[in-house]
């Protein structure tokens, strides 16, 4: 399987802190992407991060991808309430015309 | 979703009989990919389709048809539905830009139980 790993699984941290999720993959890659998906809903579109890049931001998400590590990483600069929710990795494999996903970090914001 | 519905959003079977989940969008998208998402595997893939009546297999389509006779239509079918397809089905949609540029746009899922 190409499937990658997330790491942790779950995260629980207070709102207001920073949250940092990481994802593994295991064959070259085109691009990396990252998506949400609050309980009983379906996946939404975060952030795509192309395989020469390094690092992108997107208002609080920060997402850097080291592809000889084959590795990314998530922040989630100074979260909310609303930010709790589960959150994915997918690789975009080269050669490939569909995105293979990690099993997802289980966030959650205390107040 | 915007663009993307999936029907019905839930459903109970029996084990043996035919189900046939559908996909529908109106984004005139070219890609179009049926996951299934199950607790401790993450989302894996089913089959997708790259264009009207060209569909391929994903890593768990054991048991599982697909078909697409139109763009806006993309129809999974389980044969004979049995416990171990107990799941949410997720499809999904992409362009051929989108596919480098923004990703996929998710419908809200089908909840399917088999018994």
């Amino acid at each position: 399987s190409q499937q990658g790993e997330e790491d942790p699984q779950a995260l629980s941290i207070q709102e207001g802190e920073n949250a940092t999720m990481n994802c593994s993959y295991k064959t070259s890659i085109n691009n990396l992407q990252w998506y949400r998906q609050n309980s009983g809903r379906g996946l939404v579109h975060l952030i795509l991060i192309r395989s020469n890049e390094r690092e992108k931001h997107s208002g609080r998400l920060r997402v850097t991808l080291d592809t000889s590590k084959k590795s990314s990483s998530l922040l989630i600069t100074a979260s909310r309430a609303a930010d709790t929710a589960s959150y994915f990795c997918a690789a975009g494999h080269q050669g490939a015309q569909k995105l293979v996903f990690g099993q997802g970090t289980r966030l959650t914001i205390n107040p | 979703d915007a663009g993307i519905t999936q029907s019905p959003r839930h459903k109970v079977t029996e084990t043996g009989t035919p189900v046939t989940l559908r996909c529908h969008q109106t984004e005139n998208h070219r890609y179009m990919y049926w996951y299934r998402q199950d607790p401790g595997h993450g989302l894996r893939l089913i089959h997708y389709s790259y264009g009207v009546k060209d569909t391929d297999k994903g890593e768990v389509s054991d048991g599982y048809s697909v078909s697409r006779s139109k763009t806006e239509d993309f129809l999974l079918t389980l044969e004979s539905a049995t416990s171990s397809q107990t799941s949410v089905y997720f499809c999904a949609i992409s362009g051929d830009r989108d596919r480098d540029s923004y990703g996929y746009t998710f419908g809200s899922g089908t909840r399917l139980t088999v018994v």
